[in-house]
């Protein structure tokens, strides 16, 4: 199993508090992403990262802040949670993005209340 | 923008029956394609992959071809098993920017 961890795996927080999700790999892989699954939505990206402080928007970045200063770990914050951002978060690794597997997390269960 | 469109689910067969999930994909350029599969309560896993048109990616008996004609990449198997049960997602690859885009999912349901 490729070594990903995400930290915390469940989360109950509330409304307005900021919130920090933790990816951390032993693969030295490039790429990391946040992903966020909720029912009849699949996995929508949120950010991903190409290097060590290099990120990019996915396609729900509002709201949401990523940050990678070291390879090994990508950091997604919510800097004010709000009930909309209840879901399962899974991060997700891969060498070279474009043509190799990605390998995710366990996920996490953030509940905003 | 770049998407991947799958059949909604759930998709529900006996076991031995024949499954096609649909898949279909928008993007600029020649993108990778996968199908990953997630079984309950965890990540998801890749099941096969097709890095370029007319390309088969095979795993476990299921099968997709890449066609760019029709942009597309069906997933197939033959004869489904209980143990089969699980979510599977379509996705694609962008080789310009290494963005991994997911279709929303569906959920294959087999009973025995």
């Amino acid at each position: 199993d490729a070594g990903i961890t995400q930290s915390p795996r469940h989360k109950v927080t509330e409304t307005g508090t900021p919130v920090t999700l933790r990816c951390h790999q032993t693969e030295n892989h490039r790429y990391m992403y946040w992903y966020r699954q909720d029912p009849g939505h699949g996995l929508r990206l949120i950010h991903y990262s190409y290097g060590v402080k290099d990120t990019d928007k996915g396609e729900v970045s509002d709201g949401y802040s990523v940050s990678r200063s070291k390879t090994e770990d990508f950091l997604l914050t919510l800097e004010s949670a709000t009930s909309s951002q209840t879901s399962v978060y899974f991060c997700a690794i891969s060498v070279t993005g474009a043509d190799t597997e990605a390998f995710f997390g366990q996920g996490t269960r953030l509940t905003v209340v | 923008g770049d998407s991947v469109t799958q059949m909604e689910g759930p998709v529900t067969l006996s076991e031995e029956a024949f499954l096609t999930i649909n898949c279909t994909y928008t993007a600029t350029g020649y993108p990778s394609l996968f199908w990953y599969v997630q079984y309950p309560g965890e990540g998801l896993q890749l099941l096969l992959k097709a890095t370029k048109a007319d390309d088969k990616g095979s795993n476990k008996g299921f099968e997709a071809t890449y066609r760019k004609e029709t942009t597309s990449f069906h997933l197939e198997k033959g004869s489904v098993q209980v143990s089969d049960s699980a979510v599977y997602f379509c996705a694609l690859v962008l080789s310009a920017t290494n963005k991994l885009i997911f279709g929303t999912g569906t959920l294959l349901a087999v009973q025995p």
